[in-house]
């Protein structure tokens, strides 16, 4: 198995530039979500997707569109980058009705928005 | 959702056991408290949880007092590879869908 992947796992974006990261878990997992974390800074959850075909907002949504295309696969599109996004974006995903709630996080993805 | 409350650092040597302490003095009753473990560049790695008590497994130790307003990370005999930034996460697990919200951690290092 290879757990979460990530992809892109660096990327260098122009002010204005859209793009979208990729994340997909091969673990059978209901839950994803969405995570930013900024130089010494904890992680910020930005969107998460309970379930298939179900999406909400986290502490920090402004700026960005989830996708959860299957089971499997969970988008982050941004349709404008802003330097302000700039961060290491991390994809998380979680068993549902699990008496633990252990989130097992891809290896991120290196934004950098000029 | 609760709130937690950490140092932002410790420093500890090889072999030592290191107590980390978390305060979340609003946390609920169906809340459950949850550590983490992230190493540079890479995503936090699921370390341990509880809810009351102490729980053990074979990375760590929590400790829990009766109030549950507090929590205790305990690590024995840390290595260098332990240096890492430990979060601690309260949260409900009585529902069918669980959500976290990570504080900034402790930053733990580990010195030879």
């Amino acid at each position: 198995n290879a757990g979460v992947t990530q992809t892109p796992k660096f990327q260098v974006l122009k002010t204005g530039q859209s793009m979208t990261l990729q994340c997909a878990q091969d673990m059978n997992h209901n839950s994803m979500y969405w995570y930013r974390q900024d130089p010494g800074m904890g992680l910020r959850l930005i969107y998460y997707s309970a379930s298939e075909g179900t999406t909400d907002k986290g502490e920090v949504p402004n700026g960005y569109n989830v996708s959860r295309l299957n089971k499997r696969e969970f988008s982050l599109r941004l349709e404008s980058a802003a330097p302000s996004q700039t961060s290491v974006y991390f994809c998380a995903s979680s068993p549902q009705g699990s008496s633990y709630n252990e989130q097992f996080f891809g290896p991120g993805t290196r934004l950098t928005v000029l | 959702l609760a709130k937690t409350t950490q140092p932002i650092s410790m420093d500890s040597y090889e072999g030592q056991e290191v107590n980390i302490t978390c305060s979340h003095n609003n946390i609920a009753t169906n809340d459950y408290i949850t550590w983490y473990q992230q190493f540079p560049s890479q995503g936090p790695r699921f370390i341990i949880q509880g809810y009351k008590t102490k729980v053990t497994n074979e990375v760590a130790s929590l400790f829990i007092p009766a109030d549950r307003k507090s929590s205790t990370l305990s690590l024995p005999r840390v290595s260098l590879s332990d240096t890492a930034v430990y979060y601690c996460l309260v949260g409900d697990l009585s529902g069918s869908f669980n959500k976290f919200y990570f504080g900034s951690g402790t930053k733990l290092n580990v010195k030879p």
